[in-house]
């Protein structure tokens, strides 16, 4: 298993570009997410899913927009780039919580993206 | 809106020394979770606490959630070198499916 992967690793874009970050998970799990992190701030909930076809926001969801039209994929989307969404980008996945507790979430990479 | 509040920021220790990490909030979580990151990687699952006053062992590392689920510590017995890293607590949000992140702990083990 691959587990979650992100594509790409690194990006540049300028202000006011578009872009779309790939992530793709390969256990089959219900949830997906995607985080940013800044220094000192730990990592913030942007958007996640429960399942294909359902999706919702997290604690920081302007300027970015999400799908999920699989169980495998998660795209983030960028709609117009500015230079306050410059961050490390993490995707994860879990599965569905069983009783007692968390389940693990499983991170990939990490995009690291920065507007100019 | 729920936070969580990591204690020390950063930590630089010599080899051998015991050190506490702190996860504090004023809302309670449904279970806790702590996660090492190393640079250029995503965070990985050290341990995932549930239950108030719960306490649980990995080799040197031991992790306690508070008996009101509001907090957690994780002390490191005899740091070693490889366990430099970025330390990650995560609450789970009761009666949603997200996990808040805290701060994060920057720790230096030095030789």
């Amino acid at each position: 298993n691959a587990g979650v992967t992100q594509t790409p690793k690194f990006q540049v874009l300028k202000t006011g570009q578009s872009m779309t970050l790939q992530c793709a998970q390969d256990m089959n799990h219900e949830y997906m997410s995607w985080y940013r992190q800044d220094p000192g701030m730990g990592l913030r909930l942007i958007h996640y899913s429960v399942g294909a076809g359902i999706t919702d926001q997290g604690e920081v969801p302007n300027g970015y927009n999400v799908s999920r039209s699989t169980t495998e994929d998660f795209p983030l989307r960028l709609l117009s780039a500015a230079p306050s969404q410059t961050s490390v980008y993490f995707c994860a996945s879990r599965q569905r919580r069983t009783s007692g507790g968390a389940g693990e979430q499983f991170f990939g990479p990490g995009t690291r993206l920065t507007v100019l | 809106t729920q936070l969580l509040e990591q204690s020390p920021q950063f930590l630089s220790i010599q080899e051998g020394e015991n050190l506490t990490v702190y996860c504090n909030s004023s809302s309670v979580f449904s279970s806790l979770q702590w996660y090492r990151q190393e640079p250029g990687e995503g965070p990985v699952l050290l341990v995932t606490v549930v239950t108030g006053g719960e306490v649980k062992k990995l080799k040197r590392l031991t992790f306690q959630f508070g008996d009101a689920r509001k907090d957690s510590s994780l002390h490191i017995t005899a740091a070693q070198t490889g366990d430099t890293g970025l330390y990650l607590c995560a609450g789970g949000s009761p009666g949603t499916y997200k996990y808040i992140f805290g701060t994060g702990t920057r720790l230096k083990v030095l030789a």
